[in-house]
């Protein structure tokens, strides 16, 4: 059975860095085709994928967010993290850790709301 | 950059079917994915790759995507399908992932 977990703070300061740890059990990171991703949704909004990284290493981000956004893996540690910088209010959100293997995001973790607020 | 785009909200009565489109600029060439997510709720995946069906997911969800426009389709809809639902591509040309605006299904 695959299951993710976020971890990271629920509140940060504007400018401030995010730094989110998603641990998963069930998979290895090193097989061929698997992905793990970030998607967030704002309060009452629609979801909106933020970066994955494959087992290769190779690494996707969103286009509009690529400057702010940085995900690693380790894989000994079963851990993906995901650090956004200048964090705004706007980026207010849950933000969810998921498995990939085929394009589409099965399962995902239970999402952790993030606020950001001075 | 690619988008998708949804109605906002869809009503159907108690058993009738109810009907959710994904447009984008030919999505009938892309693989589309559906997922479910209730209140308070992580989504769940309903239909990946066009028209499968995960174990456990009802017969009665079902899809479609050709030309311009995908389809989820909810036929005999039931109380517990109220939920909002988004469409998800990938997009090659980008390398990235994309999400419908989604799309409030009300079981009248």
């Amino acid at each position: 059975q695959i299951t993710l977990k976020e971890s990271g703070p629920t509140l940060v300061k504007p400018t401030q860095t995010l730094t989110l740890t998603c641990t998963f059990s069930g998979f290895s990171l090193s097989t061929s085709g698997v992905g793990v991703g970030w998607i967030r949704q704002p309060p009452g909004e629609a979801l909106e994928w933020l970066a994955i990284v494959y087992w290769d290493d190779d690494k996707r981000y969103s286009p509009s967010l690529r400057s702010r956004l940085t995900i690693t893996k380790d894989t000994s540690k079963n851990q993906v993290v995901l650090t956004m910088t200048n964090m705004n209010p706007v980026d207010t959100a849950t933000y969810y850790c998921v498995y990939s293997w085929g394009n589409w995001f099965d399962p995902w973790g239970q999402g952790t709301l993030v606020t950001v607020s001075s | 950059s690619y988008e998708l785009a949804q109605p906002l909200s869809v009503s159907v009565a108690l058993g009738q079917t109810a009907k959710i489109t994904c447009g984008g600029n030919d999505i009938g060439s892309k693989n589309v994915h559906w997922y479910q997510q209730k209140p308070g709720q992580a989504p769940v995946v309903v239909i990946y790759r066009d028209y499968n069906r995960p174990s456990g997911i009802p017969e009665r969800f079902f899809a479609s995507n050709l030309g311009s426009t995908a389809t989820l389709t909810i036929s005999g809809a039931q109380a517990g399908d109220e939920a909002d639902y988004y469409c998800q591509v990938w997009d090659s040309s980008t390398g990235a992932y994309v999400f419908g605006t989604g799309t409030k299904v009300t079981v009248l």
